[in-house]
């Protein structure tokens, strides 16, 4: 059974530092792996896809990687801001789910100004 | 803006209301489905409706009844809700391919307090 991990559930550091966040999964059977944003009270959204065949994906400031093999998806920023203050989720879409996504459980980002 | 539209934003019902959460997409998308996000939890897949047909249903109590007129827009009635209910709920949108479920797209949520 496909599980998704997120470590850590939190994570605060200080305006202007690149970070990473981390995106785990048992089963490299999938077809693709999405980060999302979630700020407060709000809907999510859709930040960079990538697909099974794909070794990273970039947009702006996020760089996003997936190694099928050891089961990891990394969601690297560079030069945090305070407005990247949000909660991360990931997803697969494993091989053997009826239009089901696997969700990791999030990390939670503050970046102190 | 996400091309998907949620109304209400928020909703206070009681346990023996009838209201309706309504969900439109303004993407092309063909599937759309509904989401419930309670707090310290995973999201949890409600239903799926690919092409108007419903696709999935992760055994969602019956005092839930989705309903999707056309690929545009989904509808979750809700009647004799408990306050366990009391939760974000969301629509999504994607464009799927065969098995694939493709780029989701949410909308901004329903607030839904039960009292």
């Amino acid at each position: 059974k496909q599980e998704v991990t997120q470590i850590p559930a939190a994570l605060s550091v200080p305006e202007g530092e690149n970070l990473v966040l981390n995106c785990s999964f048992t089963d490299s059977a999938i077809y693709n792996l999405q980060w999302f944003r979630q700020d407060p009270g709000k809907g999510l959204t859709s930040l960079l896809l990538i697909q099974s065949s794909q070794r990273e994906q970039t947009s702006g400031r996020l760089n996003a990687s997936l190694d099928k093999s050891s089961g990891r998806s990394t969601l690297y920023i560079a030069a945090s801001q305070p407005g990247d203050s949000a909660t991360y989720l990931c997803a697969v879409d494993p091989h053997d789910s009826n239009y089901q996504l696997i969700w990791g459980a999030g990390t939670k980002l503050i970046i102190k100004p | 803006e996400t091309g998907v539209t949620q109304t209400p934003r928020h909703l206070v019902m009681g346990m023996t209301n009838k209201k309706s959460l309504k969900c439109e997409q303004h993407l092309g998308h063909n599937a759309m489905y509904w989401y419930k996000q309670s707090a310290k939890k995973p999201l949890e897949l409600m239903f799926v409706y690919n092409f108007k047909e419903q696709t999935e249903n992760n055994s969602v109590p019956s005092r839930f009844s989705p309903e999707c007129p056309n690929s545009s827009h989904l509808f979750l009635h809700l009647h004799t809700l408990q306050p366990e209910d009391s939760a974000l709920y969301l629509c999504a949108s994607s464009r799927t391919s065969g098995r694939l479920i493709g780029e989701l797209f949410f909308g901004e949520g329903s607030r839904l307090t039960v009292l």
